[in-house]
């Protein structure tokens, strides 16, 4: 199985600032594929990456993903209000793994 | 539009079984699979597995292989989640996806807006 593992675990921005996290895999993700999800209490988790760099339907463009192999980020250009919430990684390379997730609080 | 409407909450005690059933409307069910996923109180997401809307056939993480069963019913657009055995480290959000694929488990695109499910003696 392969493990995914996020840092920081938490993260605390301003609004307006540039938010940066990691996913590592503990092995190489076949295809890069990685997706990330943004989840908030009381709401499903929501798509915004998929295959490491492609933003979902209606995703704004200040998300971004990049990496490949076992490394990946998610970038959010400048941060809303709206984005405070909880970021999870997902590889769908070899079955199905979620990273630990990392907080982004005000 | 795309729309995934869950059942209600759920309560059982430790033993029992649990079945949650996740409607889609608004798009071709079988030309995308469902996945499942779920989140227990201050933890993250973990995926339990997918199922196949257009042959039946399902892929289950290891850790739930024999406890969990997905059923699809393409007549009502519905697919069923049923757990056994249940133990209180099953309390948790249960939450259902379109799936973009329908040869393996891939994302999640669209989701439905959760069942709690609370074991409980």
């Amino acid at each position: 199985e392969i493990v995914l593992t996020q840092s920081p675990a938490s993260l605390s921005l301003t609004p307006g600032e540039r938010a940066t996290f990691s996913c590592r895999a503990s092995q190489r993700v076949s295809g890069d594929f990685v997706a990330w999800y943004q989840k908030k209490p009381g709401q499903p988790p929501r798509l915004l990456i998929y295959g490491a760099s492609t933003r979902a339907t209606g995703i704004p463009d200040r998300f971004r993903g990049s990496g490949s192999r076992t490394d990946f980020t998610l970038t959010i250009g400048r941060l809303e209000p709206e984005d405070f919430a909880v970021y999870y990684c997902q590889q769908y390379g070899s079955w199905l793994t979620f990273g630990g997730g990392t907080k982004v609080e005000i | 539009q795309v729309l995934l409407v869950q059942s209600g909450t759920e309560v059982r005690r430790p033993g029992a079984s649990v079945m949650v059933s996740c409607k889609a409307s608004g798009y071709t069910f079988t030309k995308f699979g469902i996945t499942w996923v779920r989140q227990a109180p201050g933890q993250g997401l973990e995926w339990l597995g997918w199922i196949n809307n257009n042959n039946g056939n399902a892929d289950y993480a290891q850790k739930f292989q024999g406890r969990v069963t997905l059923t699809t019913d393409t007549s009502t657009t519905t697919v069923y989640m049923e757990m056994t055995g249940l133990t209180f480290d099953d309390t948790a959000v249960y939450y259902c996806g379109r799936d973009l694929d329908t040869i393996v488990p891939t994302v999640g695109d669209y989701w439905g807006q959760g069942t709690l499910v609370t074991v409980s003696s």
